[in-house]
């Protein structure tokens, strides 16, 4: 079966901009979560989703932020206007079963990079 | 609040050599855990994990971790490096009833011919 998949694998845009990620899971996880790893710094959770909804968001930076996932299948990753330390890797990862044990599967991350 | 501390940022062993990578958990409740690996452009892949069954895990490429309460660590092992082995591992909690990974900073293993 395909693994967690993400679009664009890198991506350089400049301060103020908009930069829109993506995360295409497993097919049948109901859960999707977003990570982010800032340089030097450990891995970050953001966000997770239950089919379309938000369960848990306590992990968003800021209102720069915006996450959806339409129709509870791939989800999109907003950040509008990027500032200089919203550069990182963003990693997605989805999940069966909403178990805090379950195997979480990863996708290769979005290296963003704000100039 | 659960953390996560990984001891060493970056290990270097000879092939062959004791892999030892060391993790510690701050909880009140004894956590899920877990160590994922991620080798070079690609995902993290799940190593082995603690859901309470046994304090010994045995995880894939021959690695794995105890569980010690008394100590709060979860540090993991393999016998004899080899050098596909050479990753940075991470080691992770799950506080019970969340579905959220708290992740330690990464140790970056090294392993030398």
């Amino acid at each position: 079966e395909a693994g967690v998949t993400q679009f664009p694998s890198h991506s350089v845009i400049e301060k103020g901009q908009t930069v829109t990620l993506r995360c295409d899971p497993i097919s049948g996880h109901d859960n999707l979560y977003w990570y982010r790893r800032v340089m030097g710094k450990e891995i970050k959770f953001l966000l997770h989703f239950v089919k379309e909804s938000k369960q848990d968001e306590s992990g968003m930076p800021n209102n720069r932020f915006l996450a959806e996932r339409t129709g509870g299948t791939y989800s999109t990753l907003k950040v509008q206007p990027a500032e200089l330390e919203d550069s990182g890797v963003y990693f997605c990862a989805s999940s069966q079963e909403l178990l805090s044990y379950n195997e979480q599967f990863f996708g290769p991350g979005t290296r963003l990079t704000v100039l | 609040a659960q953390s996560v501390t990984q001891l060493g940022s970056h290990v270097s062993v000879s092939e062959g050599a004791l892999v030892l990578l060391r993790c510690n958990y701050s909880s009140s409740v004894p956590p899920y855990l877990f160590w994922y690996v991620q080798y070079p452009n690609q995902g993290l892949q799940l190593l082995l994990k603690y859901t309470s069954a046994a304090t010994l895990v045995k995880g894939i490429n021959g690695f794995e971790a105890e569980f010690k309460k008394s100590e709060t660590s979860f540090h993991l092992t393999k016998p004899s490096a080899h050098m596909s082995d050479a990753a940075e591992y991470f080691c992770a909690v799950t506080p019970r009833g969340t579905g959220k990974l708290i992740f330690g900073q990464g140790t970056t293993l090294q392993v030398k011919p």
